[in-house]
C-alpha cells in the first residue's frame, strides 16, 4: 500500500530555530506539493515540484522558508529562522500527472509548534 | 479576487438522510474539481473528480455536480452514516496559469446515528 510519508510527525521548537520537514513521495509520482494547513487560512499551496524542477514556489515567504528535492525520494522543507507564525501543519503531498490531470495523495502532515 | 466558498458552519444530519455539501468559486475558470476528505490529525484522502464538461459523476454512495454557468459544485453522500463524519474540501485546478490545485477552507460533516 504506497504512501507518502513525512518526519517528524510534531516538532516543538523555539523562536529563531531552523526547522526541517522530510518527505518521501510514492514512487513513481512526479508531482510534490507542500501544503501549509491552519485553522484561520486553510490549506495554503507553499510549493510544488515536477521531475524535481521546482515550478512554483510563489505561496512561500522567501527570506524564510526553503524547498528542496535532493532526489526524487526525497522533498525537503526547511525554515530558518523560524517564528511563532509558521506554526501549522505541514503537508507533502504528491501524485503522477497524466494528460495534465491527478490526484493528490497527502502524507500524515508535520504538526509544527514555534514557541 | 479570487475566492473558493464553502459553508463554514458544520453540517449535522441524521443518519441514512442524503448529505449536500456546497462549493462556490469566484474568478476561476477550472479545467476540474475535486473532493477530498479530512479526518482530524490526518492528510485530506481524495475521492472525486469532474472535468469542466462533465456535469454529474457517481461512485458508490457519493455524487458530485459541477455547474460551471452558477460557478458551483455540489457533493452529496447518498444513506449517510456515521463513519462518514469528516471535514469534506473541494479543491479545483485553473485552466490557465498556475498548475496547482486551490483548496477550499472545508466543510465539517456530523452524522448522528
Amino acid at each position: 500500500d504506497a504512501r507518502v510519508t513525512q518526519t517528524p510527525r510534531h516538532k516543538v521548537t523555539e523562536m529563531g530555530q531552523e526547522v526541517t520537514m522530510r518527505c518521501q513521495p510514492i514512487l513513481g509520482h512526479n508531482t510534490v506539493f507542500w501544503y501549509r494547513q491552519t485553522m484561520m487560512q486553510g490549506l495554503e499551496l507553499l510549493a510544488y515540484f515536477r521531475n524535481r524542477a521546482p515550478l512554483d514556489d510563489s505561496g512561500m515567504p522567501k527570506d524564510r522558508f526553503s524547498a528542496e528535492m535532493p532526489d526524487a525520494t526525497l522533498a525537503t522543507l526547511k525554515i530558518q529562522p523560524s517564528e511563532p507564525r509558521d506554526s501549522a501543519v505541514y503537508f507533502c503531498a504528491s501524485g503522477l500527472v497524466v494528460g495534465g490531470i491527478y490526484e493528490q495523495y497527502f502524507g500524515p502532515g508535520t504538526r509544527l509548534t514555534v514557541t | 479576487s479570487q475566492k473558493i466558498e464553502q459553508n463554514s458552519e458544520a453540517l449535522n444530519i441524521q443518519e441514512g438522510k442524503t448529505a449536500t455539501l456546497t462549493c462556490n468559486y469566484t474568478n476561476y475558470s477550472p479545467a476540474y474539481l475535486q473532493w477530498y476528505r479530512q479526518d482530524p490529525g490526518r492528510g485530506p484522502v481524495f475521492l472525486l473528480l469532474i472535468r469542466e464538461n462533465e456535469k454529474e459523476k457517481r461512485k458508490e454512495r457519493l455524487k458530485v455536480t459541477f455547474d460551471t454557468t452558477l460557478k458551483q459544485s455540489l457533493f452529496h453522500i447518498t444513506a449517510s452514516q456515521p463513519a462518514d463524519s469528516a471535514t469534506y474540501l473541494c479543491a479545483l485546478l485553473e485552466g490557465t496559469g498556475r498548475r496547482a490545485l486551490t483548496f477550499g477552507s472545508g466543510t465539517r460533516l456530523q452524522v448522528q446515528p
